[in-house]
């Protein structure tokens, strides 16, 4: 089966920009959760959704950061006016069913620098 | 909230030595793993183990839940283990996952 993809790979950005990820998790998968990893450390979960809905959105920046699930299938993750604190590299990952002991599944991320 | 810690922070092997590394949670768990992650790359699932111990060719992961604890013991350590080690675990009823800071991983040659 295919695995998790995100696009871009990259991106470079100016402090005020604006940037879009996109996510596409395994068929079938009904969880799917974005991470921002900053350098050297771990994941940490930005927002998950369950089908088209968020379930939790807690640690997402609300005043910038948004994310959409509107199918249950493909997400996107939007920055509307970019920080340097926002460099980091940000994961999409997706489950059919964490809590029946299936496992976690990752995209490639897409590595995200601010000037 | 779930208090994940992974220690150590770093360590630096033989290759040929055998490393240990240990993951402390601070709530019961529903569901655990660990991970690889290359430098610049994804993460890769070693084990989904919740609990008890499970063997992967060199690698080997125990999960004692009473004792709030998980490791993972590679044996004959090679410089292709090079890397960050994270374990990720969720509590009861919950889907969200919770990642350590991770182990940084150097076996020198």
């Amino acid at each position: 089966e295919a695995g998790v993809t995100q696009s871009p790979r990259y991106a470079v950005l100016q402090e005020g920009q604006a940037v879009s990820f996109w996510c596409d998790p395994i068929s079938g998968h009904d969880t799917l959760y974005w991470y921002q990893q900053p350098r050297d450390q771990g994941p940490q979960l930005l927002v998950y959704f369950r089908d088209e809905a968020v379930i939790d959105n807690s640690q997402l920046p609300s005043d910038r950061f948004s994310a959409v699930r509107p199918k249950g299938t493909n997400s996107t993750l939007k920055i509307q006016s970019a920080k340097q604190g926002d460099t980091a590299t940000y994961l999409c990952a997706s489950s059919r069913d964490w809590v029946s002991a299936e496992t976690l599944y990752f995209g490639s991320g897409t590595r995200l620098t601010v000037l | 909230g779930q208090q994940v810690q992974q220690s150590p922070a770093s360590l630096v092997l033989q290759e040929g030595e055998n490393a240990e590394l240990q993951c402390n949670f601070s709530t019961s768990l529903n569901s655990m793993q660990w991970f690889y992650q290359r430098p610049g790359g994804s993460l890769v699932s070693l084990f989904y183990n919740p609990s008890g111990t499970k063997h992967s060719g060199r690698l080997t992961s125990t999960t004692v839940i009473k004792e709030r604890r998980s490791s993972l013991h590679i044996s004959s350590s090679q410089t292709t283990d090079s890397g960050t080690y994270l374990c990720a675990l969720s509590n009861y009823g919950n889907e969200k996952i919770t990642f350590g800071a991770g182990t940084k991983l150097t076996i020198k040659p």
